[in-house]
């Protein structure tokens, strides 16, 4: 079974700009979570996205936003990027309702603000 | 507001000896916790759970111990291999994750095992 996949793996941006970050869940995981990892802060929730529809959400600004599509992909979008939101992206995705106890993580998107 | 503090940033241990991690948190509304292991340039990988109602979980060389009244929890990593050598995070959850519970992290251990 094929796991998270996030594209792109790496991205450069310059302040201002905006950026759009994908990624494919585990078949058949129908929640899909996203964490921003920095070295000082740790890895900190963004939301987290079922059946198209945001279920949570973290304590980050309006800039930071998301949405899952009908085959729970899903797509995360930063606008108007700082310097400070040069991180690694995270999705995880997890089965609802059964399956292991746990989220699965892909191996990131690695965004550099210049 | 950090519900999930692991105080060590690092650890070193020699090969075949007892890797102790430890993890703390503030929120008792916390049911579940789970430990990640995490390698440069990679995404976290699920190591082991527990959840409250129990105080130990075992599998294989990995044993997590939690203590509920003091809000604290251990992962025992014995013996620990050089190939053990990562960042262990430590995350905790108010409801089950596969029932849409959000995973709190700690700030991660970064672990070394020296042959």
């Amino acid at each position: 079974k094929a796991g998270v996949t996030q594209t792109p793996r790496y991205l450069i941006k310059t302040r201002g700009q905006q950026v759009t970050l994908s990624c494919s869940p585990i078949s058949g995981h129908r929640s899909v979570s996203w964490y921003q990892q920095t070295p000082g802060q740790g890895l900190q929730f963004l939301f987290e996205y079922f059946s198209e529809t945001q279920r949570n959400k973290g304590n980050f600004p309006g800039r930071f936003s998301g949405r899952q599509f009908s085959n729970s992909r899903s797509e995360m979008n930063v606008s108007t990027l700082e310097l400070g939101d040069s991180a690694l992206y995270l999705c995880a995705s997890s089965k609802y309702g059964g399956g292991t106890d746990t989220q699965y993580f892909g191996p990131g998107t690695r965004l550099t603000v210049l | 507001d950090q519900q999930v503090k692991q105080n060590s940033p690092s650890l070193s241990v020699q090969e075949g000896r007892i890797s102790i991690l430890n993890c703390d948190y503030t929120n008792s509304m916390f049911d579940y916790f789970l430990w990640y292991k995490k390698y440069p340039a990679e995404g976290p990988t699920f190591l082991i759970s527990i959840s409250s109602i129990k105080d130990k979980n075992e599998d294989g060389r990995f044993t997590v111990f939690l203590n509920k009244s003091a809000k604290h929890l251990s992962l025992h990593i014995v013996p620990s291999q050089p190939g053990d050598s990562a960042v262990y995070f430590c995350a905790a959850s108010a409801r089950r994750v596969n029932q849409g519970g959000k995973l709190i992290f700690g700030q991660g251990t970064e672990l070394s095992v020296k042959p």
